[in-house]
């Protein structure tokens, strides 16, 4: 089954450490975006990648690194920067050239606690 | 600054009866507009979406309906079911071309209960 992997569903970090969130799809989609949502809010943009090799700033970008060395791969750093991580993240792809109108599909997410 | 509001957090209805949640949006550049349904501790799950260049899309008991003056959204469930109980979000896909393809902004979501 076409679809997209979160790992680790659950996920705790110490002061100062760096963690890392896996996502991987298998749809063959060439954009990949990652999400932080927090209780009572939507959600709100991370990073995004339109192509390998290439991302964007999302609104929420600072204290978070991404790579994307391979079109099925997103994965997300959450860095020590990131005074504030405790949150449900999750990452979402979509395919379709420029302008179409393709929905985009999530995973089920992360949830990142501080120890 | 909140570019697309969903002003209620909560709507309960009665299984059966007609459910309507809406959704307000500010920037008029927005072109594609999406609604999810999320249950805890899932990624949302796309439902149902409407270009601007319609005002109404119909997909079995779900309907969106925009109103581009009023950048007013709203999803209508007919008949409800008590599976329908979830979060719902709105989005909207701001599109200049170029690295905004594909960028949406959410809502803060509607927690929608249906009772039996």
């Amino acid at each position: 089954d076409g679809g997209i992997t979160q790992s680790p569903k659950y996920l705790f970090r110490k002061e100062g450490q760096n963690v890392t969130l896996s996502c991987e799809q298998n749809l063959n989609h060439d954009a990949m975006y990652w999400y932080r949502q927090d209780p009572g809010q939507g959600l709100r943009l991370i990073y995004y990648s339109q192509i390998v090799n290439d991302f964007q700033k999302g609104d929420i970008a600072e204290g978070y690194s991404v790579s994307r060395e391979k079109k099925e791969s997103f994965p997300l750093t959450v860095t020590s920067a990131q005074k504030n991580p405790t949150a449900f993240y999750l990452c979402a792809s979509s395919g379709g050239r420029a302008y179409s109108n393709q929905p985009q599909h999530f995973g089920d997410g992360t949830r990142l606690s501080i120890l | 600054d909140q570019q697309v509001k969903q002003n209620s957090p909560s709507l309960s209805v009665q299984e059966g009866r007609i459910s309507i949640l809406n959704c307000d949006y500010t920037n008029s550049m927005f072109d594609y507009f999406l609604w999810y349904k999320k249950y805890p501790a899932e990624g949302p799950t796309f439902l149902i979406s409407i270009s601007s260049i319609k005002d109404k899309n119909e997909d079995g008991r779900f309907t969106v309906f925009l109103n581009k003056s009023a950048k007013h959204l709203s999803l209508h469930i007919v008949p409800s079911q008590p599976g329908d109980s979830a979060v719902y979000f709105c989005a909207a896909r701001y599109n200049t071309g170029g690295t905004s393809y594909g960028k949406l902004t959410f809502g803060q979501g509607t927690i929608l209960t249906v009772h039996p």
